[in-house]
């Protein structure tokens, strides 16, 4: 499966909602896919922010969402904050194709 | 608390092998998959292939095509990510991370790989 698709970059001003795109994740529930976001700060370890589309690990701020409509699924960011800023990534998880990572986005705030 | 600690950086030349380390402990080693995670300079990240310590039982990206494999030492909790002879374009940055159902929790802290031609 090729990579996921994101936009290349997103800008916001601190306080304003931005949403990073995902398409390519699999619409078919029988495939019992897996969608998780991550957050990569510069030079620093990759980090799990989403799970599951729309969950959250403990200790990941609320201003941090997922959702999924057919092949997209997509994060959003409420509330922006300049340690908001960094490399997010999407990532698709099934037992064929096993983990399928998106393109990258970075986000400027 | 569980931690993947992976082994220092490395500079090699064309042609040269490698293997470098990622040293599991906070849990049962054989009962997750690892998975090896590339990220060339510069770009995203993609995935290598995943191991099943238990038995070894491992997964290859396409994109590998034998290229590197994943041999672990179930007795040092170690998983390691072995190359036979290296090429320039496996410069990067590689993270072993603990496959959980679906994400990825648990990451090393990454080993940087340079090949100079």
């Amino acid at each position: 499966q090729s990579a996921l698709s994101q936009p290349a970059s997103v800008s916001g001003s601190p306080g304003q909602t931005v949403s990073i795109s995902c398409i390519g994740v699999s619409s078919d529930v029988d495939d019992n896919e897996h969608v998780s976001w991550y957050q990569q700060s510069a030079d620093s370890v990759p980090t799990l922010i989403i799970y599951d589309v729309d969950h959250r690990p403990s200790g990941v701020s609320h201003r941090f969402s997922g959702s999924k409509s057919g092949d997209t699924a997509s994060l959003t960011i409420s509330g922006l904050q300049p340690e908001d800023e960094a490399d997010y990534y999407c990532c698709s998880y099934t037992t064929t194709s096993l983990y399928v990572f998106g393109s990258g986005t970075k986000v400027t705030v | 608390e569980v931690k993947l600690v992976q082994s220092g950086p490395e500079l090699k030349k064309s042609g040269d092998s490698l293997k470098i380390s990622c040293q599991a402990s906070g849990y049962r080693f054989g009962n997750y998959w690892i998975v090896w995670v590339r990220q060339r300079p510069g770009k995203g990240m993609e995935m290598m292939g995943v191991i099943y310590p238990g038995d070894s039982t491992t997964r290859y990206s396409p994109s590998l095509q034998g290229q590197a494999t994943f041999p672990v030492d179930k007795t040092s909790e170690t998983a390691f990510l072995q190359w036979r002879s290296l090429q320039a374009s496996d410069t990067g940055l590689y993270y072993c991370a603990r496959h959980g159902f679906g994400e990825l929790t648990y990451w090393g802290q990454g080993t940087l790989v340079t090949v100079s031609s």
